[in-house]
């Protein structure tokens, strides 16, 4: 399988818990994006990297949350302290190079639940 | 700021009927993006259909069509000859062209179309 992968695809954990998401892109992507959906909401966008520059933050990053991609490929994205308000669908998209950025490819999303 | 409007939040239609799924958008941009995902239950997110700004022709892919109105600022689309795999969350979505806030996807809340035999 060539998409988009996350890993874990569920995780559950207690308020105050500390989680970190994978997300690995479509290998040739260098833009990689992380968007978190709730119920009954459309994807808000959270970060976005191109290779391993993290090129804007969405003010819903709040300082709890760090997401990474060292050597541009793969990302991590870290709550900390997670709260229940972070519960949601976690997901992470790709797009190829290009001038300007082209589909992006969605992976399966991450479900959060914060008991 | 950009948003997305989706004002139907449910709609449903019999399989081999035309249906038409409503966005509208509000930018001060001139030049930008604007794209149509499809979402399965329990699937995750693929693109239907992209329309670019400064073409003034509608996109088409197959039985999906759109139409761009960008005086308006409204973007529908249409699908024709419904299939029950059809069925889905509908997401609109726009991105600018330019600048620093490139390659951000600004969705609508959706519309969950059902396609009943």
């Amino acid at each position: 399988d060539t998409g988009v992968s996350q890993d874990p695809r569920h995780k559950i954990t207690k308020r105050g818990q500390n989680v970190t998401f994978r997300c690995d892109p479509i290998s040739e992507h260098n833009r990689l994006y992380w968007y978190r959906q709730t119920l009954g909401q459309g994807p808000e966008f959270l970060t976005y990297f191109q290779n391993e520059a993290q090129l804007e933050k969405s003010r819903l990053l709040s300082d709890r949350f760090s997401a990474e991609r060292p050597k541009g490929s793969f990302s991590t994205l870290e709550i900390q302290r997670t709260e229940q308000g972070d519960s949601a669908m976690y997901l992470c998209a790709s797009s190829p190079p290009g001038q300007v950025p082209g589909e992006q490819f969605f992976g399966p999303g991450t479900r959060l639940t914060v008991l | 700021a950009q948003t997305v409007t989706q004002s139907q939040p449910e709609m449903s239609v019999q399989d081999a009927e035309t249906v038409t799924l409503s966005c509208t958008y509000d930018t001060s941009e001139n030049n930008y993006y604007l794209f149509w995902y499809k979402q399965p239950p329990s699937r995750q997110m693929i693109l239907v259909i992209r329309q670019e700004a400064y073409k003034q022709q509608n996109a088409t892919e197959n039985r999906f069509s759109v139409n761009f109105q960008k005086a308006a600022k409204s973007f529908s689309l249409k699908i024709s000859d419904s299939q029950l795999g059809d069925t889905a969350m509908y997401f609109c979505a726009f991105m600018k062209d330019r600048g620093s806030t490139l390659g951000r996807l600004y969705f609508g809340r959706g519309t969950q179309l059902t396609v009943w035999p």
